[in-house]
């Protein structure tokens, strides 16, 4: 059972807005940083945010980080089809002295 | 550019031992801390371990903590992972992966990840 907990799930058509939630607590997002992966199957996982709301070079300004408190969130604008894949929030947990992952969210395109 | 090439994934049976490595190329390796990553057959990713840039200290999940021991060389720009008292629950694929800033915990890139069976 993950420290940090996501939805399962988000769809949405193409073009639409969706947002994926991560929520964790004072001894990790609270504290520390919070960084989004985009995982493919079968590829390596690619960092998509990192510092709460920056975005790596090439990575498109449809994606966007923010947090507050102790909950952080992924939007995305425009979805687009090859946007259909797993994203997962991360942070280091003091208490654990760890790095912690969500369970992931799967985002489907309708 | 980058490369993190990982290997040393075999089929092992439960209890057994394994020596996981990652070469590293394209950047200054003992700049920056390393970690270890793995994503089980349930498709989560699980952080697993991180080695500090000079391996002056290292830190590990719960998960594996007293049976895995992560180390490197920097003069052969390698990162290794010893697993001892390997479990089923072991089995993943573990990715290697360098830190972005250095010491930012931010894992960027990611190597494509060598395949670790346990299994009798």
């Amino acid at each position: 059972q993950s420290v940090l907990t996501q939805p399962p799930s988000a769809s949405g058509t193409p073009g639409q807005r969706v947002t994926i939630s991560c929520s964790g607590s004072s001894s990790n997002i609270g504290s520390n940083s919070v960084h989004w992966y985009q995982h493919l199957p079968g590829t390596a996982p690619k960092l998509l945010i990192y510092r709460n709301d920056q975005r790596p070079s090439g990575v498109p300004a449809r994606f966007s980080g923010s947090k507050s408190g102790t909950s952080a969130s992924l939007a995305i604008s425009g979805l687009r089809s090859e946007d259909e894949t797993d994203y997962y929030c991360a942070a280091w947990d003091d208490s654990l002295s760890g790095y912690v992952f969500g369970p992931g969210t799967k985002v489907t395109v309708l | 550019e980058v490369q993190l090439v990982e290997s040393g994934g075999v089929v092992v049976q439960p209890g057994g031992s394994l020596r996981l490595s990652c070469a590293a190329s394209g950047f200054t390796f003992d700049d920056y801390a390393m970690h270890w990553v793995r994503q089980g057959p349930g498709g989560g990713l699980e952080w697993v371990s991180l080695i500090t840039w000079d391996g002056g200290s290292t830190y590990y999940a719960d998960s594996v903590k007293g049976r895995f021991t992560i180390s490197r060389d920097n003069s052969k720009n390698s990162l290794y992972l010893q697993m001892n008292s390997l479990r089923v629950e072991d089995t993943a694929l573990y990715y290697c992966v360098k830190d972005k800033y250095g010491s930012s915990w931010t894992l960027d890139p990611w190597g494509q990840g060598t395949l670790v069976t346990v299994s009798s």
